[in-house]
């Protein structure tokens, strides 16, 4: 099992619609989760960040956590086609052997929004 | 302001050329990482640097050697690369160190593009 999944799309979704993006990871001691949006060609721009289970809004962007069921997913609603670009899960993962934890991603999601 | 300057945007080198990448924060961000990523993969951890010292390495090859000068720099030293190595080399950094603090959210630069010939 990967230490970090999503979901493998690629997404395609109409402009104005809700785009659902999913996570799952294994470590079951993960605290920390992110999501970044990588641009073709460009470096991927932290978005959103959530440590606690439930839902953490930002302006179109909401994120949500549930520990229990080790998930984490992003919820862009509105969507725009400048929301089309690679969408990456990243969740602190325990080095093995070690009391803290590395930033480790998942495969990323292709989103394309189309007008 | 959260920004990482990396230098050079390009670079193109010699399987037995000497090259040096550049990563500087003005945040007071304690932790320094560099990553790699290869097209269409997501970036994988190579070094972290946790108060100016080397804390994680990926099992990184010898080819690449890091070092943090001071809390603001950190360099990626590079010799006798191989075609393999050409990637999108990104240099992070966050406020906390991942074994000392909670506020870890990482911040990369625009990356060094490293084409080895």
């Amino acid at each position: 099992q990967k230490e970090v999944e999503q979901n493998s799309g690629p997404l395609s979704v109409p402009e104005g619609a809700i785009a659902s993006l999913n996570c799952t990871y294994s470590d079951r001691g993960s605290q920390s989760f992110f999501w970044y949006r990588q641009y073709s060609g460009k470096s991927p721009e932290l978005i959103m960040s959530i440590y606690s289970n439930g839902d953490k809004e930002d302006g179109r962007f909401t994120a949500q956590l549930n520990k229990a069921s080790q998930y984490v997913s992003l919820l862009i609603r509105d969507s725009q086609p400048s929301d089309s670009a690679t969408y990456l899960c990243a969740v602190h993962v325990n080095a093995g052997g070690t009391s803290y934890g590395k930033l480790t991603f998942g495969q990323g999601t292709i989103l394309t929004v189309h007008p | 302001d959260t920004e990482v300057t990396q230098t050079p945007k390009h670079l193109v080198m010699g399987m037995t050329n000497k090259k040096s990448l550049k990563c500087e924060q003005h945040m007071g961000h304690r932790a320094m990482y560099w990553y790699k990523q290869k097209a269409k993969k997501p970036p994988e951890l190579m070094f972290v640097y946790s108060y100016e010292k080397l804390s994680i390495n990926e099992s990184v090859p010898s080819r690449f050697s890091p070092e943090c000068p001071n809390s603001s720099l950190l360099n990626l030293h590079l010799h006798a690369l191989q075609p393999e190595d050409s990637a999108l080399y990104l240099c992070a950094s966050s406020q906390d160190s991942w074994d000392r603090g909670s506020n870890t959210e990482a911040f990369f630069g625009q990356g060094t593009r490293l084409t080895v010939v």
